[in-house]
């Protein structure tokens, strides 16, 4: 069965900090994708990355950086320099077996304060 | 651009109500989702279809059904509403899986139900 875990419910952190948001994942699957969706109070999740399962090459794009490591079944998030409007629910999601479907993390609270 | 429209943002129903929520997009992507969104649970899956009349329970099927008459809509409905499916209820769309790829779901802007 596939699962995805993330471990920290809330982060707080004060504008400017960088933070780390953790997913670790199980598939039995040897093709497979991850995805990290951010969840704004307006609600609607917006797609950030997907990275597949024979690239683990890290992804930079502007201050968002994603760290995908195989050997330990992570597939980790950092927001450099955190600003307010980073502030969401952020969600980890594996895709693999049938139907394109995903499987989610329960999310992560990241709260920004000015 | 990507659209994935909900017909409601926030809907108020009782319990015993036949309830129907509408998901439309329009990119000609082949396969749906319904998902609900509980706090400390993440999204988990409904309903899915890969194409028109086509249909398959997701990990929580129990108390609802779907329809897909057409290829741009796909409807959830709860039969007879209780409270415990007080949720918010988010559509998803992406191309066809057939080639193997795994592609990017695109998400409407979720229906908040609340069953009194």
């Amino acid at each position: 069965a596939q699962k995805v875990t993330q471990a920290q419910t809330e982060i707080s952190v004060v504008e400017k900090e960088d933070v780390t948001l953790d997913c670790v994942y199980e598939t039995r699957d040897t093709t497979y994708y991850l995805f990290w969706y951010k969840q704004p109070p307006s609600g609607e999740l917006v797609f950030l990355i997907r990275r597949n399962s024979f690239d683990e090459q890290n992804e930079i794009s502007g201050r968002y950086s994603w760290n995908f490591q195989k050997s330990t079944s992570s597939f980790n998030f950092t927001i450099t320099a955190s600003q307010v409007v980073d502030s969401a629910v952020y969600f980890c999601a594996l895709s693999g077996g049938y139907g394109n479907k995903l499987v989610f993390g329960a999310g992560t609270i990241l709260r920004v304060k000015s | 651009d990507v659209k994935v429209t909900q017909s409601s943002r926030y809907l108020v129903k009782r319990t015993g109500e036949k309830v129907f929520l509408e998901c439309v997009q329009d990119m000609d992507h082949e396969n749906m989702f319904w998902y609900r969104q509980d706090p400390g649970l993440g999204l988990r899956l409904i309903y899915f279809s890969y194409d028109v009349k086509m249909k398959e329970k997701g990990d929580i099927p129990e108390g609802y059904s779907v329809s897909r008459e057409k290829k741009e809509r796909f409807s959830l409905i709860l039969e007879s509403a209780s409270t415990n499916q007080t949720s918010m209820y988010l559509c998803a769309s992406t191309q066809s899986s057939a080639s193997g790829k795994r592609d990017t779901q695109y998400f409407g802007p979720g229906t908040r139900l609340t069953v009194l």
